[in-house]
């Protein structure tokens, strides 16, 4: 069956321009997770959703970054007036509901800010 | 709070020699634990999990890991290695607070390079 889909794949913007990243996850799954991962660092958890709702938004980076679901499937992440930190690769994970449950994660998103 | 540490940034062994890749966490909670496996320009693949169960979980790839409550370690292991276990390994402890928020925590990876 179809996996977690991510698009784009690659993303090459300017400083200060805003991106939207997309997630598609599993479908049926609950939970809905981003993560980046930057050159040379591990993993970042940045916010999961369960359903519509994120309930925890701490692991955003800085307030240019927000989050959002609709329908209880896709998920947009979104990056306003970007930075050249930004760079890195955005995944995305799903899972049947949150709590103990096996994620399964897309291919990454991977963004390059001039 | 919680943390994983990995051990060791780098490690290389002989294809058909064991490979053991280590992990020590940290948290407030029972905690879940997962190893992740990460090949080159490729998404993360779950290898195994720990969610409080038998404490020898046996994965995918011939991988297992134990869980050991003492001494905090969840270390990854496999009898003899091979060519196409070249990547990054990545082990994860996952927490649910008493309000239900999930805290996620991912170690900062182990490359592993099989030698010819």
């Amino acid at each position: 069956g179809a996996g977690v889909s991510q698009s784009p794949s690659n993303k090459v913007t300017e400083k200060g321009k805003d991106v939207e990243l997309r997630c598609d996850p599993i479908s049926g799954h609950t939970a809905l997770y981003w993560y980046r991962q930057s050159l040379g660092q591990g993993l970042e958890f940045l916010i999961y959703f369960q359903g519509n709702s994120a309930p925890d938004k701490s692991g955003l980076p800085s307030d240019r970054f927000s989050a959002e679901r609709t329908g209880g499937s896709v998920s947009t992440l979104t990056i306003q007036r970007t930075q050249q930190e930004d760079s890195a690769v955005y995944l995305c994970a799903s899972s049947l509901y949150r709590g103990g449950e096996t994620q399964y994660f897309g291919p990454g998103t991977r963004l390059l800010v001039l | 709070a919680q943390s994983v540490t990995q051990l060791d940034s780098h490690v290389s062994v002989s294809e058909g020699t064991p490979v053991l890749l280590r992990c020590n966490y940290s948290s407030s909670y029972s905690p879940s634990l997962f190893w992740y496996v990460q090949h080159p320009n490729k998404g993360l693949q779950l290898l195994l999990k720990y969610t409080s169960a038998a404490t020898l979980v046996k994965g995918i790839n011939g991988f297992e890991a134990e869980f050991k409550k003492s001494e905090t370690s969840f270390h990854l292991t496999k009898p003899s290695a091979h060519m196409s276990d070249a990547a990054e390994y990545f082990c994860v402890v996952r927490t649910l607070s008493n309000f239900g928020n999930e805290k996620l925590t991912f170690g900062t990876g182990t490359r592993l390079t099989i030698i010819p």
